[in-house]
């Protein structure tokens, strides 16, 4: 069955630095996202990405993160310079129609110290 | 801000019972409503969706829509310890591009 997946599972990092994180969508699906849970907390929307440009972005999304679909397989999230309030599960999703039925890959954690 | 409400829990049912999740979303002109079930530490699965005021059943599961009161309902049937997780009802907000907004999800335990 095909599936997301995304890299890494766990990142640690040191606050200040660059963090990119990895997905592979699933192959014949057109809106990708990225969303974050903290922990505890609720699941936030990020960001959604169609036809090879940002469709939607929440306030959370600030001028620190970026996204790309550098090579039509992978789907990036970039955060430039990351502070500890950026530590979170991200979730990359993907889906074909764009109803929301959204097919979520296993989240990569990331700790800032 | 277009918020959609869950009750935290968690709601504790026995198994074989029906357990009943409730939701509430603010933005009146929502037209897609899902049900994704999360396990502890895992990623959201879809569950259910529902565009249509009215029931939608699939297995055990009974979703129900009600629009003019901007309220959907999850129903597990028979209910098993392995439906303990974390239920999040989520919502397409209007005027958005297939944004996706979650509640904070209901915890459901099912004990033996």
């Amino acid at each position: 069955e095909p599936e997301v997946t995304q890299t890494p599972s766990h990142q640690v990092t040191q606050m200040g630095q660059e963090v990119i994180l990895r997905c592979v969508p699933i192959s014949n699906h057109l809106y990708f996202y990225w969303y974050r849970q903290i922990l505890g907390q609720k699941v936030e929307f990020l960001v959604s990405f169609y036809n090879n440009e940002i469709s939607e972005k929440s306030e959370i999304f600030d001028d620190q993160f970026s996204v790309e679909r550098p090579d039509g397989s992978n789907f990036t999230l970039k955060i430039r310079s990351t502070k500890l309030e950026d530590s979170a599960m991200y979730f990359c999703a993907s889906t074909r129609s764009g109803t929301g039925e959204l097919f979520f890959g296993e989240g990569s954690r990331l700790t800032v110290l | 801000q277009k918020e959609v409400e869950q009750n935290s829990g968690p709601l504790s049912v026995p198994e074989g019972a029906i357990a009943s999740l409730n939701c509430t979303y603010s933005d009146r002109g929502s037209q897609s409503f899902f049900w994704y079930r999360q396990y502890s530490g895992k990623s959201p699965e879809l569950i259910m969706s529902i565009y249509s005021n009215g029931d939608k059943e699939d297995g055990r599961f009974t979703a129900q829509l009600n629009k003019a009161s901007q309220y959907v309902s999850l129903l597990i049937r028979d209910s098993q310890p392995s439906d303990s997780a974390t239920y999040l009802c989520a919502v397409v907000t209007s005027g958005g591009y297939n944004k996706l907004i979650f509640g904070a999800g209901t915890r459901l335990a099912v004990h033996p």
